[in-house]
């Protein structure tokens, strides 16, 4: 496969359970993206990880907590969601080191929490 | 910090008619400045970039923008729009060795037969 896959594509999930999104890179990049995309309203970044090395958390609620095993693999583990976390969880990544670098984006999981 | 803001929420083009989505942002110094194109249910891809040089960017499926300093604007312009063109399209913001992207809300357009 090429560029960015994410895993799963949709997903539903209830208030109490522990699920997993997966995000995989192809592009031999350094950085790894997780966005926050709501209807109509801009993307909110989440997490930004460098080299495996966490570098932003935008204040995000713990009940999302990223994990980084390498530059070309990132999860995000779900716990306790609320409703109004429904959305569409984008990941991305980029090479820096080279200035502002372009972002390549997976195709998105589709989160649905009842 | 920077930020991008697209003036329209949607708009309703006819199929061979020319298209123009507006983007305007806010940072002190050159910015870097991108055009994204989000069709349902899929992430996001890349349609042009600007860093430096030649103001007017050309891009993927026809797209081409230009940067304007003193407007602050980076529109993006296609002459004539294919149904396949219907779709949500952000324009984001960066600065100089920052990875972090501001984005814009995004544009829906739709193409009329």
């Amino acid at each position: 496969e090429t560029g960015v896959t994410q895993t799963p594509r949709h997903l539903v999930m209830g208030m109490t359970n522990k699920k997993s999104l997966k995000c995989e890179q192809h592009l031999g990049h350094n950085a790894m993206y997780w966005y926050k995309q709501s209807a109509k309203k801009p993307l909110e970044l989440m997490f930004v990880y460098n080299f495996k090395e966490q570098t932003e958390n935008n204040s995000v609620p713990s009940r999302f907590s990223p994990e980084c095993p390498n530059s070309s693999h990132l999860f995000l583990h779900l716990h306790t969601l609320q409703p109004e976390d429904s959305a569409l969880y984008l990941c991305a990544s980029s090479a820096p080191g080279q200035g502002t670098d372009t972002q390549y984006f997976g195709p998105g999981t589709r989160l649905t929490v009842l | 910090a920077q930020s991008v803001t697209q003036p329209d929420i949607h708009i309703t083009v006819s199929e061979g008619a020319s298209l123009e989505l507006r983007c305007n942002y806010s940072y002190g110094a050159t910015p870097y400045l991108f055009w994204y194109v989000q069709s349902p249910g899929q992430g996001l891809q890349l349609l042009l970039k600007y860093f430096s040089g030649d103001t007017l960017v050309q891009g993927i499926k026809g797209f081409e923008a230009e940067f304007k300093r003193s407007q602050s604007s980076f529109n993006l312009r296609k002459p004539s729009v294919h149904w396949s063109d219907a779709a949500e399209y952000f324009c984001a913001v960066g600065a100089d060795n920052d990875y972090k992207l501001s984005f814009g809300a995004g544009t829906t357009v739709t193409v009329r037969a």
